[in-house]
């Protein structure tokens, strides 16, 4: 069993560039959601999703976008990359929005030069 | 303000001691209240949760939560090397918040 899958691990961008970070998950659970993970700040929610087609702004959703085609995926776009989008973002899911244990992936370590 | 507050630390103990890591919150909202472990380059677990005030103990783990106080704690008992992580408190209402997680070394 998987779990929570993203790709990359890593990647270095320049400013400006765009790219989707991905998210896949094997557990049938309808709640996905993305965080990033900042020196001090803990795990800022950026966006989420309740379901297939649907999905909401977070604490932190400007510059990036999401869609959700399929329950398994939950891809995270960066429109134009800026240095401050230098974070660990995490994909994580649960059973239920309300659910107490959020299951997250290893982690997508991004710079941005 | 933030939402859920929590002390990044760092904290350092020697192995055996006990622990305590606290964070306060502001919504009262919250219902689920969680303690998430994460180890260098991996994504949290949850290690424990509690539903509404109360304590709650699994091991050497105690998680306390006052909602009068809006304050949650959490306790670790003869602290090991392995329980050197950062520990995330977490909370949900509509969706879940995090606070800023402290980093606890434990020395041999």
């Amino acid at each position: 069993n998987a779990g929570v899958t993203q790709t990359p691990k890593f990647q270095v961008l320049k400013t400006g560039q765009s790219m989707t970070l991905q998210c896949a998950q094997d557990m049938n659970h309808e709640y996905m959601s993305w965080y990033r993970q900042d020196p001090g700040m803990g795990l800022r929610l950026i966006h989420y999703s309740v379901g297939a087609g649907i999905t909401d702004q977070g604490e932190v959703p400007n510059g990036y976008n999401v869609s959700r085609s399929t329950t398994e995926d939950f891809p995270l776009r960066l429109l134009s990359a800026a240095p401050s989008q230098t974070s660990v973002y995490f994909c994580a899911s649960n059973d239920g929005a309300a659910s107490f244990e959020a299951f997250f992936g290893q982690g997508t370590r991004l710079t941005v030069v | 303000q933030k939402e859920v507050e929590q002390d990044p630390g760092p904290l350092s103990v020697p192995e055996g001691a006990i622990v305590s890591l606290n964070c306060t919150y502001s919504n009262s909202a919250f219902q689920y209240f969680m303690w998430y472990r994460q180890y260098s380059r991996k994504g949290p677990e949850l290690l424990m949760y509690t539903y509404s005030s109360g304590n709650k103990e699994d091991g050497r783990f105690t998680a306390q939560v006052d909602k009068s106080s809006k304050y949650i704690s959490l306790f670790i008992r003869d602290s090991q090397p392995s329980d050197s992580a950062t520990y995330l408190c977490a909370m949900t209402s509509n969706d879940m918040r995090f606070g800023a997680g402290t980093r606890l070394t434990v020395k041999p």
